[in-house]
């Protein structure tokens, strides 16, 4: 069965600081690692990462996959109190369908 | 439209009654995926179209879940006799997959609809 954790499951910070999020996994036949930004209800797009080393960047947002370590980490530095909201890993495993992990819900307090 | 839109946003019903939920993807998209969301739990994933057929319904939990495509694009969602634990919230994407390049396609999801079985 695909398996997908995150960690840590929740944490605060204050604005300013540099965060960095986990998400190791272990699928079948890994094809992709997505990452979404979860406000209120609909999951955002963030990356697609396939290859392994490469990173992927975004504004504050960055993120990069390890597939011989089985884990993708997201950073997001200078954090502001917008980018408070539940980070959700997901994996595809070729079937098209994602496995995801329980998210990390990222407080920014002013 | 230029993202994916469900209705109702928000659904209560009594335990027991039939619900209908209804997802709009983005156009031209081929792919429509639902997953449901409970409290504290990470999106469960529940079926799959293809254009108009469900190559995997492997995650819907009972015989009372079904879900149809027509035309390629609008889905709905139904729940038979709704039990408590149902309650949820049900969420929609859609993504365009190219020919055998599957995994790597982007899901872009809806707002979703918050569902509560009394």
């Amino acid at each position: 069965e695909d398996k997908v954790v995150q960690s840590p499951l929740s944490l605060v910070v204050h604005e300013g600081d540099t965060v960095t999020l986990n998400c190791s996994y272990e699928v079948t036949n890994f094809r992709s690692l997505l990452w979404y930004k979860q406000e209120k209800k609909a999951p955002t797009f963030l990356f697609m990462l396939t290859s392994s080393g490469i990173e992927k960047k975004s504004g504050r947002l960055s993120s990069i996959l390890d597939k011989k370590e089985l884990f993708s980490i997201l950073n997001i530095t200078a954090t502001q109190t917008g980018d408070s909201a539940v980070y959700l890993c997901a994996v595809n495993s070729g079937y098209s369908t994602l496995t995801f992990g329980k998210g990390t819900m990222l407080l920014v307090s002013p | 439209g230029a993202g994916v839109s469900q209705s109702p946003s928000n659904k209560v019903t009594e335990k027991g009654k039939d619900v209908e939920l209804r997802c709009d993807p983005i156009s031209g998209h081929t792919a429509l995926y639902w997953y449901r969301q409970s409290l504290g739990q990470g999106l469960e994933f529940l079926i799959y179209f293809q254009g108009n057929s469900a190559p995997d319904k492997s995650g819907l939990p009972s015989d009372r879940f079904s879900a149809e495509r027509t035309g390629g694009s609008v889905s709905t969602l139904t729940i038979q006799r709704t039990q408590q634990e149902d309650s949820a919230v049900y969420l929609c994407a859609s993504s365009f997959v190219k020919a055998r390049k599957t995994g790597t396609d982007t899901q872009y999801f809806g707002p979703g609809t918050r569902l509560t079985v009394l």
